[in-house]
């Protein structure tokens, strides 16, 4: 399996733009997660996905920001407009969840977004 | 909420020394543990996790950890530290399932702050 998938690896973009971040899990996981890191903030969890379907979007800084997973092997995040302080590395990962199963998750190598 | 915490921003070790990287946790019921590494311009890599069973937990590349729950700890230890090891640790923790009139929902990794572990030769 070549791994969680994402893509770009960087995006650097002007403010006010549409950015659009793209991820494929590994197959047959059915949980999908986004994150965002950032040296003063760490790893954050902005949204995750149980089959398909968001669980908890809670993370989500504002409505600037939008994921969809339209079936079990896509998922993006979208922000728009951008500005310069969602500068930040967007990572991807997936696991799968079943029965009692407490898995890690396999991550992607991530995208660095860069605002100006 | 469930959380845990890396009380150092970095540690520091010469090459052959034994290394901890440091976690504490706060949980509801039974702990999820994990830790990752991450080393520069990847993504963060599985190392081990404790769900149950022993306290010390052996891993990915000679690394090992000790769950705690007097302290409510989980030290990630490695007897022998390589250059190589360099790089940034995350603690985390997994909320348990749920069960809700929508489904099952499988609980999120939740990280601490991260430690950077820089070995010297």
């Amino acid at each position: 399996d070549a791994g969680v998938i994402q893509s770009p690896r960087h995006e650097v973009t002007e403010m006010g733009q549409e950015v659009t971040l793209r991820c494929k899990p590994i197959s047959g996981h059915n949980s999908l997660f986004w994150y965002r890191q950032t040296m003063m903030r760490g790893l954050e969890l902005l949204i995750y996905f149980n089959n398909n379907v968001p669980i908890d979007d809670s993370g989500m800084p504002e409505d600037r920001f939008s994921a969809k997973m339209p079936n079990a092997s896509f998922s993006t995040l979208k922000i728009q407009p951008s500005e310069p302080r969602d500068s930040a590395v967007y990572f991807c990962a997936s696991s799968f969840a079943g029965g009692s199963a407490i898995d890690g998750y396999t991550f992607g190598s991530g995208t660095r977004l860069t605002v100006v | 909420a469930q959380s845990v915490a890396q009380p150092e921003d970095q540690v520091n070790v010469a090459e052959g020394n034994p290394l901890t990287v440091k976690c504490t946790y706060s949980v509801s019921g039974n702990p999820y543990l994990f830790w990752y590494v991450q080393y520069p311009n990847r993504g963060l890599q599985f190392l081990l996790k404790y769900i149950t069973g022993d306290n010390l937990v052996k891993g990915s590349y000679g690394f090992e950890a000790e769950f705690n729950k007097s302290q409510t700890s989980f030290h990630l230890k490695k007897p022998s530290a390589l250059v190589s090891d360099s790089a940034l640790y995350f603690c985390a923790v997994r909320d348990p399932p749920s069960t809700w009139a929508g489904g099952t929902s499988y609980g999120k990794l939740t990280f601490g702050q991260g430690t950077i572990l820089t070995v010297h030769p």
